[in-house]
């Protein structure tokens, strides 16, 4: 079975203040995939990154950074220095065959100016 | 170059009515996907096809029909619409080779309502 949870329904933060969204996932294949994406308050939805289960370097892009863990089976997602910007809601997502995406219920994140 | 485009945007309907929600992409993906957005729920995959002619179900697929019958298109059909239907509908495609591949492109969403 594959499933996603995203613990944090939603966050308010301060700009400028860093803020990390949790994933955790559940699956029994040894080769797998994890995504986030962005809704913004639009709607639509915005791929940020993809992870190969093979590969638990960490990555940084700008203010976002993400931190692979097998060991804890999580993927959490960090904003530095938060922008009005980033209000939006994150989606946390699992594939294995990249047929079947298993999507989080998602951490609506609040930006205050 | 569109992406992937859906129609309509907002739809109304009452029980028991049946509507078909349009998917179109031109980026020639072999892999084109529906999905359900329900707060609280995230999003949950409807079906999928892999190419021309071939579909297969995904978490929930009851209530929804779909055909496959150009890479193009992918339709969504509600045969007999029901209130616990009422979502967010996106579309998705993903190409299979190349840069970008296997990552979904989204349509911009139908909002539909049952009464």
């Amino acid at each position: 079975a594959q499933k996603v949870t995203q613990a944090q329904t939603e966050i308010s933060v301060v700009e400028k203040e860093d803020v990390t969204l949790d994933c955790v996932y559940e699956t029994r294949d040894t080769t797998y995939y994890l995504f986030w994406y962005k809704q913004p308050p639009s709607g639509e939805l915005v791929f940020l990154i993809r992870r190969n289960s093979f590969d638990e370097q960490n990555e940084i892009s700008g203010r976002y950074s993400w931190n692979f863990q097998k060991s804890t089976s999580s993927f959490n997602f960090t904003i530095t220095a938060s922008q009005v910007v980033d209000s939006a809601v994150y989606f946390c997502a699992l594939s294995w065959n990249f047929n079947k995406f298993y999507f989080g219920s998602g951490t609506k994140l609040n930006v205050k100016p | 170059n569109a992406g992937v485009t859906q129609t309509p945007k907002f739809q109304v309907l009452k029980t028991g009515q049946s509507m078909t929600l349009q998917c179109a992409q031109d980026m020639n993906h072999e892999y084109m996907s529906w999905y359900r957005q329900d707060p609280g729920m995230g999003l949950r995959l409807i079906h999928y096809s892999v190419g021309a002619g071939i579909t297969d179900q995904g978490e929930v697929p009851n209530g929804y029909n779909v055909s496959r019958s150009t890479t193009e298109d992918f339709p969504l059909r509600l045969l007999s619409a029901a209130p616990s239907q009422t979502s967010v509908y996106f579309c998705a495609s993903r190409r299979t080779v190349g840069s970008g591949a296997n990552v979904l492109t989204f349509g911009a969403g139908s909002r539909l309502t049952v009464l």
